[in-house]
């Protein structure tokens, strides 16, 4: 079993879906997680890290389930601008990161 | 500021070269890690410097691949005796501070070997 483990996707949802990304992890002393977003090749960037207490950053909203080992991602109001890779990542000595789900909003 | 950078971007060589692949961090960060991204998988860690030293480099797949950082900033990822194998993404990235902390990446070093 992989450490960390995404739905790899195509998510193809319209402009202003609201669309859900979970992540699961195996490592439960994992000690931070993030979500990562990478366009298409290119390096990944920061969107945003997750804490216990849930995080909100405008349309995205990150959650953390310890007891059940699983990052969440909800992005509401979906942009064409929002198609990309999203890697979950989590850090417990190294950083492990997701092989991705792939996002497309369509018009 | 500046961000990560990596160079070259794009790396062409022949299966049996030698190939240096470097990355320079932002500035004052402590942290700098090599990862290796195949296409459709995530970044696969392979080394951690904390300042001139490798303080984890287990994720380095074979002894054909080392790595230094010898003034506690630029790093230089070596790889001997290219393998097919070896084509990848090799992103560099740094943090400020220790492994928990957030990471920047670089562009990356795009390497084929034919």
């Amino acid at each position: 079993r992989k450490e960390v483990e995404q739905d790899p996707g195509p998510f193809n949802v319209p402009e202003g879906a609201t669309v859900a990304f979970n992540c699961t992890y195996s490592n439960s002393a994992s000690q931070s997680f993030f979500w990562y977003r990478q366009d298409c090749r290119k390096e990944p960037k920061l969107l945003m890290s997750v804490y216990s207490s849930g995080n909100e950053d405008g349309r995205f909203t990150a959650q953390l389930n310890r007891a059940s080992q699983y990052i969440s991602l909800l992005i509401r109001d979906s942009k064409l601008s929002d198609s990309a890779t999203y890697l979950c990542a989590v850090n417990n000595n190294d950083m492990r990161f997701g092989a991705g789900t792939r996002l497309t909003v369509k018009p | 500021g500046a961000g990560v950078s990596q160079t070259p971007s794009n790396k062409v060589t022949e299966k049996g070269k030698y190939v240096e692949l470097r990355c320079d961090p932002i500035s004052g960060h402590t942290a700098l890690y090599w990862y290796r991204q195949s296409l459709g998988q995530g970044p696969e860690f392979l080394i951690y410097f904390q300042g001139t030293g490798a303080a984890d480099d287990s994720g380095l797949p074979n002894d054909r691949f080392f790595a230094v950082r010898p003034e506690g900033s630029v790093s230089t990822l070596k790889i001997q005796r290219t393998e097919r194998g070896d084509s990848a993404v090799y992103l560099c990235a740094s943090s400020a501070a220790g492994k928990t902390d957030t990471q920047y990446f670089g562009p990356g070093t795009r390497l084929t070997v034919l």
